[in-house]
Protein backbone atom coordinates (compact mmCIF):
# COMPACT_ATOMS: atom_id res chain seq x y z
CA UNK A 1 0.00 0.00 0.00
CA UNK A 2 1.11 3.56 -0.66
CA UNK A 3 2.59 5.33 2.64
CA UNK A 4 1.45 8.80 3.76
CA UNK A 5 2.58 11.37 1.01
CA UNK A 6 4.16 14.84 1.93
CA UNK A 7 5.39 17.93 0.50
CA UNK A 8 7.30 19.60 -0.06
CA UNK A 9 10.54 17.60 0.87
CA UNK A 10 11.95 20.99 2.15
CA UNK A 11 11.42 24.48 2.56
CA UNK A 12 13.39 27.76 3.34
CA UNK A 13 11.52 31.08 3.61
CA UNK A 14 12.35 34.60 5.48
CA UNK A 15 10.13 35.28 8.75
CA UNK A 16 7.33 36.62 8.65
CA UNK A 17 6.27 35.05 5.09
CA UNK A 18 4.00 32.03 4.76
CA UNK A 19 4.28 28.75 4.26
CA UNK A 20 1.98 25.51 3.56
CA UNK A 21 2.78 21.95 3.44
CA UNK A 22 0.58 19.52 2.10
CA UNK A 23 -0.13 15.56 3.10
CA UNK A 24 -2.28 12.84 1.64
CA UNK A 25 -2.78 9.89 4.08
CA UNK A 26 -2.79 6.25 3.39
CA UNK A 27 -6.25 5.23 2.00
CA UNK A 28 -9.29 4.79 3.99
CA UNK A 29 -7.44 6.03 7.41
CA UNK A 30 -9.79 8.32 9.41
CA UNK A 31 -7.33 10.20 11.41
CA UNK A 32 -4.43 12.19 10.61
CA UNK A 33 -1.84 14.34 12.58
CA UNK A 34 0.22 17.02 12.36
CA UNK A 35 3.44 17.11 14.17
CA UNK A 36 6.33 19.26 15.13
CA UNK A 37 9.62 18.04 15.32
CA UNK A 38 12.33 20.47 16.39
CA UNK A 39 16.02 19.73 16.19
CA UNK A 40 17.40 17.19 18.99
CA UNK A 41 13.07 16.62 20.26
CA UNK A 42 10.63 14.16 19.69
CA UNK A 43 7.71 15.01 17.85
CA UNK A 44 4.91 17.02 19.08
CA UNK A 45 1.38 16.81 18.47
CA UNK A 46 0.22 19.95 16.64
CA UNK A 47 -3.65 18.88 15.60
CA UNK A 48 -5.65 15.51 15.23
CA UNK A 49 -8.26 14.93 12.68
CA UNK A 50 -10.56 12.63 12.87
CA UNK A 51 -12.16 12.52 9.01
CA UNK A 52 -12.64 16.09 8.33
CA UNK A 53 -13.24 17.16 12.23
CA UNK A 54 -10.82 18.45 14.55
CA UNK A 55 -10.03 15.79 17.86
CA UNK A 56 -7.65 17.78 18.91
CA UNK A 57 -5.59 21.07 18.43
CA UNK A 58 -4.67 21.83 22.01
CA UNK A 59 -0.97 22.64 20.82
CA UNK A 60 -1.60 24.60 17.98
CA UNK A 61 -0.50 28.24 18.36
CA UNK A 62 -3.42 29.34 16.65
CA UNK A 63 -2.64 32.81 16.27
CA UNK A 64 -0.28 31.50 13.23
CA UNK A 65 -0.94 28.10 12.32
CA UNK A 66 -4.16 27.04 10.55
CA UNK A 67 -5.06 23.40 9.40
CA UNK A 68 -8.02 21.74 7.52
CA UNK A 69 -8.80 18.83 5.86
CA UNK A 70 -11.24 19.46 3.45
CA UNK A 71 -13.50 15.86 2.04
CA UNK A 72 -11.74 13.94 5.15
CA UNK A 73 -8.97 13.56 2.97
CA UNK A 74 -5.70 15.34 2.12
CA UNK A 75 -4.79 18.16 4.75
CA UNK A 76 -3.11 21.29 4.89
CA UNK A 77 -1.24 22.93 7.74
CA UNK A 78 -0.31 26.76 7.29
CA UNK A 79 1.90 28.86 9.39
CA UNK A 80 1.22 32.85 8.95
CA UNK A 81 3.45 34.85 9.64
CA UNK A 82 6.28 32.25 9.98
CA UNK A 83 8.57 33.06 13.79
CA UNK A 84 12.66 31.76 13.83
CA UNK A 85 11.45 29.16 16.56
CA UNK A 86 9.07 27.63 13.65
CA UNK A 87 11.97 26.06 12.42
CA UNK A 88 11.12 22.57 12.67
CA UNK A 89 9.94 19.27 10.80
CA UNK A 90 6.10 18.53 10.32
CA UNK A 91 5.24 15.87 10.23
CA UNK A 92 2.20 13.99 9.14
CA UNK A 93 0.51 10.98 10.21
CA UNK A 94 -2.43 8.72 9.74
CA UNK A 95 -4.34 5.65 11.29
CA UNK A 96 -7.56 3.82 11.08
CA UNK A 97 -8.92 4.71 14.12
CA UNK A 98 -6.79 6.86 16.91
CA UNK A 99 -5.36 4.01 19.38
CA UNK A 100 -4.42 1.81 16.19
CA UNK A 101 -0.42 2.09 15.11
CA UNK A 102 0.34 5.73 13.06
CA UNK A 103 2.20 5.68 9.83
CA UNK A 104 4.44 8.85 9.43
CA UNK A 105 5.49 10.76 6.15
CA UNK A 106 8.90 11.65 4.85
CA UNK A 107 8.47 15.07 6.87
CA UNK A 108 8.86 18.38 5.56
CA UNK A 109 11.89 19.97 7.19
CA UNK A 110 11.18 23.95 7.88
CA UNK A 111 14.20 26.60 7.84
CA UNK A 112 13.08 29.85 9.17
CA UNK A 113 16.23 32.95 7.94
CA UNK B 1 0.42 14.99 32.53
CA UNK B 2 2.11 12.02 30.74
CA UNK B 3 5.85 11.93 30.43
CA UNK B 4 8.04 9.91 28.85
CA UNK B 5 11.70 9.48 29.61
CA UNK B 6 14.49 8.38 27.68
CA UNK B 7 18.01 8.58 29.86
CA UNK B 8 20.16 7.72 27.06
CA UNK B 9 20.83 10.31 24.51
CA UNK B 10 23.23 7.70 22.45
CA UNK B 11 24.25 4.42 22.22
CA UNK B 12 26.47 2.57 20.17
CA UNK B 13 27.34 -1.43 19.95
CA UNK B 14 28.92 -3.62 17.62
CA UNK B 15 27.40 -5.21 14.88
CA UNK B 16 25.89 -8.67 15.29
CA UNK B 17 25.90 -7.72 19.28
CA UNK B 18 22.78 -6.79 21.24
CA UNK B 19 21.84 -3.65 22.85
CA UNK B 20 19.04 -2.54 24.99
CA UNK B 21 17.44 1.41 24.69
CA UNK B 22 15.73 2.41 28.38
CA UNK B 23 12.40 4.62 28.17
CA UNK B 24 10.55 5.31 31.64
CA UNK B 25 7.02 6.33 31.68
CA UNK B 26 4.93 8.35 34.20
CA UNK B 27 0.63 7.92 34.06
CA UNK B 28 -2.21 7.21 36.30
CA UNK B 29 -4.08 5.30 33.56
CA UNK B 30 -4.25 1.36 33.34
CA UNK B 31 -5.05 0.89 29.92
CA UNK B 32 -2.69 2.56 27.06
CA UNK B 33 0.11 1.22 24.08
CA UNK B 34 3.79 1.84 24.08
CA UNK B 35 5.29 2.37 20.97
CA UNK B 36 9.37 2.09 19.82
CA UNK B 37 9.72 3.74 16.54
CA UNK B 38 12.53 4.35 14.45
CA UNK B 39 14.05 7.63 12.19
CA UNK B 40 16.83 7.05 10.36
CA UNK B 41 18.03 9.80 8.45
CA UNK B 42 15.20 9.92 5.93
CA UNK B 43 13.33 11.29 8.87
CA UNK B 44 10.30 9.20 8.10
CA UNK B 45 9.00 7.51 11.83
CA UNK B 46 8.96 3.99 11.39
CA UNK B 47 7.17 1.74 13.41
CA UNK B 48 9.55 -0.93 15.15
CA UNK B 49 7.07 -2.76 17.93
CA UNK B 50 4.05 -2.02 19.67
CA UNK B 51 3.01 -3.25 23.21
CA UNK B 52 -0.61 -2.98 24.62
CA UNK B 53 -0.34 -2.91 27.99
CA UNK B 54 -3.16 -4.92 29.48
CA UNK B 55 -1.08 -7.99 27.89
CA UNK B 56 1.50 -9.35 30.12
CA UNK B 57 3.35 -11.22 27.25
CA UNK B 58 6.15 -9.03 26.01
CA UNK B 59 6.16 -8.11 21.89
CA UNK B 60 8.79 -9.34 19.98
CA UNK B 61 8.98 -8.49 16.18
CA UNK B 62 12.03 -10.59 14.65
CA UNK B 63 15.43 -9.12 16.23
CA UNK B 64 13.31 -6.63 18.11
CA UNK B 65 12.03 -7.32 21.70
CA UNK B 66 10.78 -5.30 24.57
CA UNK B 67 11.12 -5.88 28.10
CA UNK B 68 7.97 -4.40 29.34
CA UNK B 69 7.37 -4.41 32.80
CA UNK B 70 4.39 -2.50 33.93
CA UNK B 71 4.45 -1.58 37.51
CA UNK B 72 8.03 -0.32 37.53
CA UNK B 73 6.71 1.84 34.00
CA UNK B 74 9.25 0.78 31.91
CA UNK B 75 9.68 -0.01 28.71
CA UNK B 76 12.90 -1.42 27.39
CA UNK B 77 13.34 -2.30 23.42
CA UNK B 78 15.98 -5.22 22.62
CA UNK B 79 17.31 -5.20 19.31
CA UNK B 80 19.82 -8.70 18.59
CA UNK B 81 22.54 -9.11 16.20
CA UNK B 82 22.50 -5.94 15.31
CA UNK B 83 22.89 -4.62 11.89
CA UNK B 84 24.00 -1.35 10.03
CA UNK B 85 20.72 -0.86 8.67
CA UNK B 86 19.89 -0.44 12.18
CA UNK B 87 21.22 3.11 13.42
CA UNK B 88 19.09 5.65 13.28
CA UNK B 89 17.24 7.44 15.96
CA UNK B 90 15.12 5.55 18.18
CA UNK B 91 11.78 6.96 19.95
CA UNK B 92 9.70 5.83 22.78
CA UNK B 93 6.21 6.68 22.60
CA UNK B 94 3.08 6.25 24.87
CA UNK B 95 -0.25 7.05 24.35
CA UNK B 96 -3.22 6.30 26.22
CA UNK B 97 -6.21 5.09 24.90
CA UNK B 98 -7.07 6.91 21.85
CA UNK B 99 -5.67 9.93 23.28
CA UNK B 100 -2.67 11.76 22.00
CA UNK B 101 1.03 9.99 20.80
CA UNK B 102 3.67 11.37 23.07
CA UNK B 103 7.12 10.64 22.57
CA UNK B 104 10.60 10.62 23.95
CA UNK B 105 13.73 13.19 23.62
CA UNK B 106 14.81 9.90 21.51
CA UNK B 107 18.43 7.74 21.54
CA UNK B 108 20.85 7.78 18.92
CA UNK B 109 21.82 4.55 18.25
CA UNK B 110 25.27 4.09 16.07
CA UNK B 111 26.31 0.70 15.02
CA UNK B 112 29.86 -0.08 14.91
CA UNK B 113 31.38 -2.22 12.11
Amino acid sequence: EAGVAQSPRYKIIEKRQSVAFWCNPISGHATLYWYQQILGQGPKLLIQFQNNGVVDDSQLPKDRFSAERLKGVDSTLKIQPAKLEDSAVYLCASSLIGAQPQHFGDGTRLSIL
Amino acid sequence: AQTVTQSQPEMSVQEAETVTLSCTYDTSESDYYLFWYKQPPSRQMILVIRQEAYKQQNATENRFSVNFQKAAKSFSLKISDSQLGDAAMYFCAYQPGNEKLTFGTGTRLTIIP
